[in-house]
């Protein structure tokens, strides 16, 4: 059975950095894409950026670039999104997806991750 | 700013027929896919590609495309079809993924 596991929700203070995971399970997890996905809250979806954990080709929404870093490490089937300082709009739901090719759509989702900003 | 436009809100009566649209300059090129999200979960897929229904997904889903509009019909909507519903494509560079704003469906 394909599985996105990601890790639990995070509370954190504006500067503070964090990394968040997605461990994919259930199939070859270097030859798929992952995605990850932010939900503001009662906000629609957002499409942050892609990695192929194979080769670790990695792509950016321009709205994003430079603000989040995508990572993967195939040794443990995890891929990561990273933030060095969080900010109080970062507050959001964020979801990894998995897709076989960098084209949507994904056919699977993980189940989220909070992340709470606040001083 | 989203380059995929849905409108906001759509209303159905019980049984009966509704589509969602999604517009896009992109959608002249690329295929639109769409997902079911429920309040407190993750999005699920519904349609992609021409008219794909993922194994699961009931057939009262459909979905079709004409020139910039991607649409996700509804036949026979039932109480449990009322939710939001999000459209995904490509953006008109074909690099980066786009999704609509969402349209929150309601059964009357």
């Amino acid at each position: 059975e394909v599985q996105l596991v990601q890790s639990g929700a995070e509370v954190k203070k504006p500067g503070e950095s964090l990394k968040i995971s997605c461990k994919g399970s259930g199939y070859s997890f270097t030859r798929y894409w992952i995605g990850w996905v932010r939900q503001m809250p009662g906000k629609g979806l957002e499409w942050m950026g892609i990695i192929y954990p194979g080769d670790s080709d990695t792509r950016y929404s321009p709205s994003f670039q430079g603000q989040v870093t995508i990572s993967a490490d195939k040794s443990i089937s995890t891929a990561y999104l990273q933030w060095s300082s969080l900010k109080a709009s970062d507050t959001a739901m964020y979801y990894c997806t998995r897709s076989y090719t960098a084209a949507p759509p994904p056919d699977y989702w993980g189940q989220g991750t909070l992340v709470t900003v606040s001083s | 700013s989203s380059e995929l436009t849905q409108d906001p809100a759509v209303s159905v009566a019980l049984g009966q027929t509704v589509r969602i649209t999604c517009q896009g300059d992109s959608l002249r090129r690329y295929y639109a896919s769409w997902y079911q999200q429920k309040p407190g979960q993750a999005p699920i897929l519904v349609i992609y590609g021409q008219n794909n229904r993922p194994s699961g997904i009931p057939d009262r889903f459909s979905g079709s495309s004409s020139g910039n509009t991607a649409s996700l019909t509804i036949t026979g909507a039932q109480a449990e079809d009322e939710t939001d519903y999000y459209c995904n494509s490509r953006d008109s560079s074909g690099i980066y993924w786009v999704f609509g704003g969402g349209t929150k469906l309601t059964v009357l």
